[in-house]
């Protein structure tokens, strides 16, 4: 079955540093890998998908991730950290699909960030 | 930016009674989904819907939850006799293809007394 893994309940940067919040993953399969987040009292943002190409993926609010098949890993980086980026994150993997399923998402069990001015 | 939006935020119920939830997905979406995020735990799969029809539901989504799509806007999700274990957030989501992001409303946070 496929699953995501988000090994770290909860990550502490400091405003201004880098970031990454882990996730690994294991499907059958090519994996549709993406990264939520989630602001209080509110439902989940996109911020990017993985679905095939480059390695590095690109997304909202300055967030990239790296795809890593070797490691089944999809780590989420952010090159400096804002204290608004504090918020619940989830890594999710689109379960096995047909053209007229659509593909449950599998979530991980979210890495709560602090940033800290 | 179109958004998926969930009525009502809240809703408090007793035991054994019905509930339905209501959702109005963004208008040129196809899939529709249901989760659930109980307080302090993993967002749950519910149960999704393409083409007028369940198209995949989990071991949660028992007999005693239904999903309608009444009018060609609203999504629904009925829970016929609420249990105290039914509280939670409940999230839709739509997407405009299986291979699309999907988009998530704020949810509806359902107590159950």
């Amino acid at each position: 079955a496929q699953s995501v893994a988000q090994p770290e309940d909860q990550v502490n940067v400091a405003e201004g540093n880098p970031l990454t919040v882990k996730c690994t993953y294991s499907v059958s399969g090519n994996p549709y890998l993406f990264w939520y987040v989630q602001y209080p009292n509110r439902g989940l943002q996109f911020l990017l998908k993985y679905i095939t190409g480059d390695n590095l993926v690109k997304g909202s609010y300055g967030f990239e991730a790296e795809f890593n098949k070797s490691q089944t890993s999809f780590h989420l980086k952010k090159p400096s950290a804002l204290v608004s980026d504090s918020a619940l994150y989830f890594c999710a993997v689109r379960d096995k699909y047909t053209d007229n399923q659509g593909g449950k998402l599998i979530f991980g069990q979210g890495t709560e960030l602090s940033v800290k001015p | 930016e179109p958004e998926v939006t969930q009525t009502p935020s809240h809703q408090v119920t007793q035991m054994g009674q019905e509930v339905i939830l209501r959702c109005v997905p963004i208008s040129n979406h196809l899939y529709f989904y249901w989760y659930r995020q109980i307080l302090g735990q993993k967002v749950e799969f519910l149960v999704s819907f393409y083409n007028n029809e369940i198209s995949e539901k989990s071991e949660i989504f028992d007999d005693q939850f239904s999903v309608e799509r009444p009018d060609g806007s609203n999504f629904t999700l009925k829970i016929r006799s609420t249990k105290l274990e039914d509280s939670a957030m409940y999230f839709c989501a739509s997407s405009s293809g299986w291979n699309q992001p999907q988009h998530f409303g704020d949810g509806t946070r359902l107590s159950i007394l």
